[in-house]
This record gives C-alpha cells, sequence and structure tokens, in this order.
C-alpha cells in the first residue's frame, strides 16, 4: 500500500525555520512527482511546492518563494520542505502529496502542524 | 489565479437522499486538445487528509463507490452523492490542475439532517 509519513512539525517563533520530512513507501517513489500542500485553520487547502521525480524542478506558490526549499532524497525515499523566516500565517498542517498527474494528487499523508508564534 | 467558488457552503442531507454541491472557476478548465476539464473532487473527513474522489470533472478514482459522480464542464461543474451514506459525512473540495497555481474551493460541508 501507499504510504506518505509526515514528520518534523512542531512550534516555531516568527522568524524561525523548521524542516519537516515525508517517508514514501509501498511506490516507487524516484518515479514521481510530489508535492506539499498546507491548510490553515478552517481555511482552504493551499499548494504550496512541487518537485519532478529527478529533482531537478521545482516550483512554489508566491507565498512561499524566497522562504521555502523543496528537496528528495530518492535514495531514502524522503521528501523534505525547508522553511525559512516563518510567519505567523504559515500557522497550518503541511500535507505530503504524490502527483497523480500535472498536481492532481492522489495520495496524501496525515499532515504534520506546524505552529508559528511566539 | 485561477479562483473556485463552491457552493453551498454546507448542507445537511437525509440519509438515503441526494447531495450535490456546485464548483464554478472563475475561468474555464477545458482543454480543447485532448477535450478534457481539468477538475477534481476530494473528500475529506475530520482529521484525515484529503482523498481524491474524482478527475477529469467526471472520472471516478478506483475504489470510489459509484453512488459519487462528476459533471459539468467549462467553468461550472457539479458532484453528486446519490444516495448518502453516514460514511459520506466529510468536507468536499474542488481542485483545477489546468492553470498555475492549482487551486482549491473552500469546502462543502455535507453533513445528515
Amino acid at each position: 500500500d501507499v504510504q506518505l509519513v509526515e514528520s518534523g512539525g512542531g512550534l516555531v517563533q516568527p522568524g524561525g525555520s523548521l524542516r519537516v520530512s515525508c517517508a514514501a513507501s509501498g511506490f516507487s517513489f524516484s518515479e514521481y512527482q510530489m508535492n506539499w500542500v498546507r491548510q490553515a485553520p478552517g481555511k482552504r487547502l493551499e499548494w504550496i511546492s512541487h518537485i519532478s521525480s529527478s529533482g531537478y524542478t521545482v516550483n512554489y506558490a508566491d507565498s512561499v518563494r524566497g522562504r521555502f526549499t523543496v528537496s528528495r532524497d530518492n535514495a531514502k525515499n524522503s521528501l523534505y520542505l525547508q522553511m525559512n523566516n516563518l510567519r505567523a500565517e504559515d500557522t497550518a498542517v503541511y500535507y505530503c502529496a504524490r502527483d497523480k498527474w500535472v498536481q492532481l494528487f492522489d495520495y496524501w499523508g496525515q499532515g504534520t502542524l506546524v505552529t508559528v508564534s511566539s | 489565479d485561477i479562483v473556485m467558488t463552491q457552493s453551498p457552503d454546507s448542507l445537511a442531507v437525509s440519509l438515503g437522499e441526494r447531495a450535490t454541491i456546485n464548483c464554478k472557476s472563475s475561468q474555464s478548465l477545458f482543454y480543447s486538445s485532448n477535450k478534457k476539464n481539468f477538475l477534481g473532487w476530494y473528500q475529506q473527513k475530520p482529521g484525515q487528509p484529503p482523498r481524491l474522489l474524482i478527475y477529469w470533472a467526471s472520472t471516478r478514482e478506483s475504489g470510489v463507490p459509484d453512488r459519487f459522480s462528476g459533471s459539468g464542464s467549462g467553468t461550472d461543474f457539479t458532484l453528486t452523492i446519490s444516495s448518502l451514506q453516514a460514511e459520506d459525512v466529510a468536507i468536499y473540495y474542488c481542485q483545477q490542475y489546468f492553470g498555475s497555481p492549482r487551486t482549491f474551493g473552500q469546502g462543502t460541508k455535507v453533513e445528515i439532517k
């Protein structure tokens, strides 16, 4: 079975940094593009980042470009999101999501909560 | 950005009755080259991640019960649950994958009347 398991969330102060991870299993990770999607409390889902299967091509939403960096390690079947200069509005559950194609998401992890607060 | 607007925000339906959720996009999601609408629907139950139900506006994902159906084209789309079951209580989201960035509707909460 396809499994995506996020980790690394927590409480961080404004301006701080955090790296969240996603461990993938049950499929050939290196063959799939991957994404990060977040959901702030009571808000709609927001796509924030995409990475190609090789890791060479990345894309970001305007809201996080320049502050967040997506990467992957295909040897470790892992996806990462480095988040710098965090703001209160970045408080959300962060999901990793597999790309069925063209950023339609067919499998999601359970999510990891990131809270930005002093 | 393409804005996705769902209606209603919430609805209560009796068990066994039909539930209908609408989704409107700010621009057409129809791609003439492949004659498909780049629109998906997700179900999110409390405490769970979203689950893909429908893609290409009307194609059910593997394992999705046939009481779920999608329709529409261009800018107006509908998700129908033909006979609501207790396990269908959830928030439903539409998502466009036509333009960048990909965007979601605000969600429609379905409850039992």
